[in-house]
């Protein structure tokens, strides 16, 4: 059974930074691209990063792009989303998503999400 | 950046009603359309890939269709556990979109 587990949500002030973590199971977790897709409050769903199974590409969307990074260690089965100067905007559920395939980003299997807050 | 424009924002139907769900690409996207189904409170989850595939263990009361810029999500029979919200998505380009969604609620 594939689950994927988030973790590292929380509070924080604009300008501050947080790293929120995705553990998967039941897959062999380096075969398959990785993905970060949030969710405002009251909102709709956005794709916010993906990363492939080799960790070799790296793709985010532009409301993000030069402050969130995307990582992953295969080792633990673990990917990462390190966030920095984050913004009120920037509010939401962070939903970790597996990639149906290899480079195919249909999201087959979503974790429960984190909650992120950033407010002073 | 691809838009995707969803139709009705909000559809009122009562059990055992068809629902048809609209989803308009601003450009040819081929087939590569999903669609999620989220329930207040829950992760979203895949119901339909590449326009017309169910995915495991999604109940055959579900289907899609359309290609290019034009696509429908067709619930032929809604159960009590089907009102929800529906979101389509585009994985033909990237940035990989989704639309705004169209909650099913009960009339």
């Amino acid at each position: 059974e594939v689950q994927l587990l988030e973790s590292g949500g929380g509070s924080v002030q604009p300008g501050g930074s947080l790293r929120v973590s995705c553990e998967g199971s039941g897959f062999t977790f380096s075969d398959y691209a990785m993905n970060w897709v949030r969710q405002a409050p009251g909102k709709g769903l956005e794709w916010v990063s993906s990363i492939s199974g080799n960790a070799r590409t790296a793709q985010y969307a532009d409301a993000v792009k030069g402050r969130f990074t995307i990582s992953r260690d295969n080792s633990k089965n673990t990917v990462f989303l390190q966030m920095n100067n984050l913004r009120a905007e920037d509010t939401a559920i962070y939903y970790c998503a597996k990639g149906q395939a290899p480079f195919r980003y249909t999201f087959d299997f979503w974790g429960q999400g984190t909650r992120v807050t950033v407010s002073s | 950046e691809i838009v995707l424009t969803q139709s009705p924002a909000t559809l009122s139907l009562s059990p055992g009603e068809r629902a048809t769900l609209s989803c308009r690409a601003s450009q040819n996207i081929s087939a590569y359309l999903n669609w999620y189904q989220q329930k207040p409170g829950q992760a979203p989850r895949l119901l339909i890939y590449d326009t017309s595939y169910r995915a495991p263990d999604i109940p055959a009361r579900f289907s899609g269709s359309g290609s290019g810029t034009d696509f429908t999500l067709t619930i032929s029979s809604l159960e009590p556990e089907d009102f929800a919200v529906y979101y389509c998505q585009q994985r033909s380009n990237w940035p990989w979109t989704f639309g705004q969604g169209t909650k099913v609620e009960i009339k």
